[in-house]
């Protein structure tokens, strides 16, 4: 079965910290890898894709994410969180031959002043 | 980016009723997809589809049906809508999966 987990349903960090969310699947071979946010009340936005090539990619608004096949792991990071960062984030991965993306439970991060 | 809307935004059903959720996309995507949000199980695909006439059943099609008369629409079927059925259904399109603003239904 191909799954992707996120182990953390929520982060509280304060504004300026750093933050990681992590993002691990269970698949050996050609992936997709994906990460968005969704505000309350909005639909999911894109942040970031990998496919092949640097394992580390940039989104938008400070986001990067590594990925890692040792690790199977595909986490998200942000150097310095604003408040606006305060949002429900998905990891999502997309197998060889899938017919879609297979979201991860979601983490939602909390940003205090 | 590409341009997803849905409608209707909130949408009030009974049990048994019929209900239809709209998806439109003007970035000309062959792929469209409908999922549905709960608490606890991240977004669950419902259907998709690869182009017009086409539609593929996803993980939890129970209950559902789909219909993609174009390119640029994509519908969601309740036939007989019942309380289980209460949820955020989102449409996307495109391989990257751009995502419409979301429908909440609740059917009493």
């Amino acid at each position: 079965t191909q799954t992707v987990s996120q182990s953390d349903a929520h982060v509280t960090v304060f504004e300026g910290d750093s933050v990681e969310l992590r993002c691990n699947y269970s698949y050996g071979g050609s992936i997709y890898l994906s990460w968005y946010i969704q505000h309350h009340g909005r639909g999911l936005q894109f942040l970031l894709k990998y496919y092949s090539g640097n394992p580390v990619v940039q989104g938008v608004n400070g986001f990067e994410a590594e990925f890692s096949k040792s690790d199977s792991s595909f986490h998200l990071r942000k150097a310095s969180v604003h408040w606006s960062d305060s949002a429900v984030y998905f990891c999502a991965v997309k197998y060889q031959g899938g017919r879609a993306l297979i979201f991860g439970t979601g983490t939602t991060v909390s940003v205090s002043p | 980016e590409a341009a997803v809307t849905q409608s209707p935004r909130n949408k009030v059903a009974v049990t048994g009723g019929k209900v239809t959720l709209s998806c439109n996309q003007t970035n000309n995507h062959n792929n469209m997809y409908w999922y549905r949000q709960d608490t606890g199980h991240g977004l669950r695909l419902i259907h998709y589809s690869y182009g017009a006439g086409s539609t593929e059943k996803g993980d939890i099609p129970d209950g559902y049906k789909a219909s993609r008369p174009s390119q640029e629409n994509f519908s969601l079927i309740l036939e007989l809508a019942t309380p289980s059925q209460t949820s955020v259904y989102f449409c996307a399109s495109g391989y990257e999966q751009y995502f419409g603003p979301g429908t909440r239904l609740t059917v009493l």
